[in-house]
C-alpha cells in the first residue's frame, strides 16, 4: 500500500527566509506526486506536480520541488517566504493507473514571522 | 477552484439523521472523488468514480452511499450521522491528458455530527 509521511507538523520561519517541506513517500512502482497548498477555511490549491521528465519541478508562488527517487522524496522549497505563504501543505502521491486516488501525507503547518 | 462545485458549505446534523452533500463539475471529467479531511492526517479516499455507473470504496468507505448517475454529478450520502463523521468533506475532479492527471478540488464542505 502506498504512504505519504510529512515528517514536520510545524515550521516556523522568518519572512524572507527560505522553506524546506519535507516529503517521503512509500510506493512500488513509480509514483504521481504532488504538493497542495490550503489556506485557512479554504479548499486545496496544487502547487506543482510530478509525472515524469525533470525531477526538479516548479510550481506556482515561486514554489520548487525536486523528485529523488533513491530517497523516496519530494521535498518542496521556496527561496524567500512571504507573510502570504502561511498556510497548511499537503504531500500527496497518486498510482499512475488511478486518475483519482490520492494518498496524502499529514500536512505540515507553516507559520511566517514578520 | 475551477468548475468544482460543493454544496452545502456548512452542515449541522444530529446523530442518526441522513443526509446528502452535492457535488457538480462542468469540466466533462470522467473521475470523480470524496476525501475527508480530519486533523493531522491529511485527507482520506472515501469513494471515487472513474464514469457515469461506476463507482468503487476508498480507504474509508463505512457509513457513506455513492452514485454516479451523469457525468456531472457525485453525491455522498451519509445514511446514519455519527459523530466520527464531524468532518470537513471535499469533492474532487480530474483531468486526464499527455502530461498527466492534474485534480481539481471543491471548496469543501464543514460538517459537525452532535
Amino acid at each position: 500500500a502506498q504512504s505519504v509521511t510529512q515528517p514536520d507538523i510545524h515550521i516556523t520561519v522568518s519572512e524572507g527566509a527560505s522553506l524546506e517541506l519535507r516529503c517521503n513517500y512509500s510506493y512500488g512502482a513509480t509514483p504521481y506526486l504532488f504538493w497542495y497548498v490550503q489556506s485557512p477555511g479554504q479548499g486545496l490549491q496544487l502547487l506543482l506536480k510530478y509525472f515524469s521528465g525533470d525531477t526538479l519541478v516548479q510550481g506556482i508562488k515561486g514554489f520548487e520541488a525536486e523528485f529523488k527517487r533513491s530517497q523516496s522524496s519530494f521535498n518542496l522549497r521556496k527561496p524567500s517566504v512571504h507573510w502570504s505563504d502561511a498556510a497548511e501543505y499537503f504531500c500527496a502521491v497518486g498510482a499512475r493507473a488511478a486518475g483519482n486516488k490520492l494518498t496524502f501525507g499529514g500536512g505540515t503547518r507553516v507559520l511566517v514571522k514578520p | 477552484n475551477a468548475g468544482v462545485t460543493q454544496t452545502p458549505k456548512f452542515q449541522v446534523l444530529k446523530t442518526g439523521q441522513s443526509m446528502t452533500l452535492q457535488c457538480a463539475q462542468d469540466m466533462n471529467h470522467e473521475y470523480m472523488s470524496w476525501y475527508r479531511q480530519d486533523p493531522g492526517m491529511g485527507l482520506r479516499l472515501i469513494h471515487y468514480s472513474v464514469g457515469a455507473g461506476i463507482t468503487d470504496q476508498g480507504e474509508v468507505p463505512n457509513g457513506y452511499n455513492v452514485s454516479r448517475s451523469t457525468t456531472e454529478d457525485f453525491p455522498l450520502r451519509l445514511l446514519s450521522a455519527a459523530p466520527s463523521q464531524t468532518s470537513v468533506y471535499f469533492c474532487a475532479s480530474t483531468s486526464t491528458g499527455p502530461s498527466g492527471n492534474t485534480i481539481y478540488f471543491g471548496e469543501g464542505s464543514w460538517l459537525t455530527v452532535v
